[in-house]
């Protein structure tokens, strides 16, 4: 139940095209949706968030998409580029409970 | 602010020995957490302190690990003894208890057992 599942776990994405990673979690409770953002040597940093009141929010190029009846979320980068080439973590948390990651996908972006 | 500052960046030791972490925190974040990050499990959560107060050591691997948070600015990580499998990164993160759950990650220990 506390388990958020993420797919793919790698991403080749051509420069200018949209990159797509999914997440699906179990626990209708969770009610908060982070996505981090992690380049190498570094500490994750949070890229994006949502609530599970709105099923899409956009900052940017980056965009979340939210389905709760499905218990799925998925992150949309459009026309990526090579500086986005980093591994991307999503989480859920209830409240301000501890966060539970997603094992990672680690994106590249061909120039 | 300089964020949240972690050390030593790197350690190599060997099995046996005592490796101790440490975490300074964002000055004004109450709640502090350590991750462990490898390849096969990913991020993994092992404690975290909430006004310096231990809250969840659940995912402590075993008595090997102690955390200790003395006061609001400080927080070590121990292994002892330290053996090959500890080998990852680990990382401290803050954040403020109340409102969104939103953490700020150190830049990370890379612990090397030989």
């Amino acid at each position: 139940q506390q388990q958020v599942k993420q797919s793919p776990q790698s991403l080749i994405v051509q420069k200018g095209g949209i990159s797509i990673i999914n997440c699906a979690y179990e626990n209708t409770a969770f009610d908060y949706f982070p996505w981090y953002q992690q380049f190498p040597g570094k500490g994750p940093a949070l890229l994006i968030a949502i609530r599970p009141d709105v099923s899409e929010k956009k900052e940017g190029r980056f965009t979340i998409s939210f389905n709760k009846s499905a218990k799925q979320f998925s992150l949309h980068i459009m026309d990526s580029q090579p500086g986005d080439s980093a591994t991307y973590f999503c989480a859920a948390s209830k409240g301000a409970q501890k966060l539970v990651f997603g094992q990672g996908t680690r994106l590249t972006i061909n120039p | 602010d300089a964020g949240v500052i972690q050390s030593p960046r790197h350690e190599v030791t060997e099995m046996g020995q005592e490796v101790t972490l440490r975490c300074k925190p964002i000055s004004g974040h109450n709640s502090l957490f350590w991750y462990r990050q490898t390849m096969m499990r990913g991020l993994e959560l092992l404690i975290y302190f909430n006004n310096n107060v231990p809250i969840d050591d659940s995912g402590m691997p075993e008595d090997r690990f102690s955390a200790k948070m003395p006061n609001a600015s400080f927080s070590t990580l121990k292994i002892q003894p330290s053996e090959p499998r500890d080998s990852a990164v680990y990382f401290c993160a803050s954040s403020l208890l109340s409102g969104a759950n939103v953490l700020t990650f150190g830049a990370g220990s890379r612990l090397t057992v030989l």
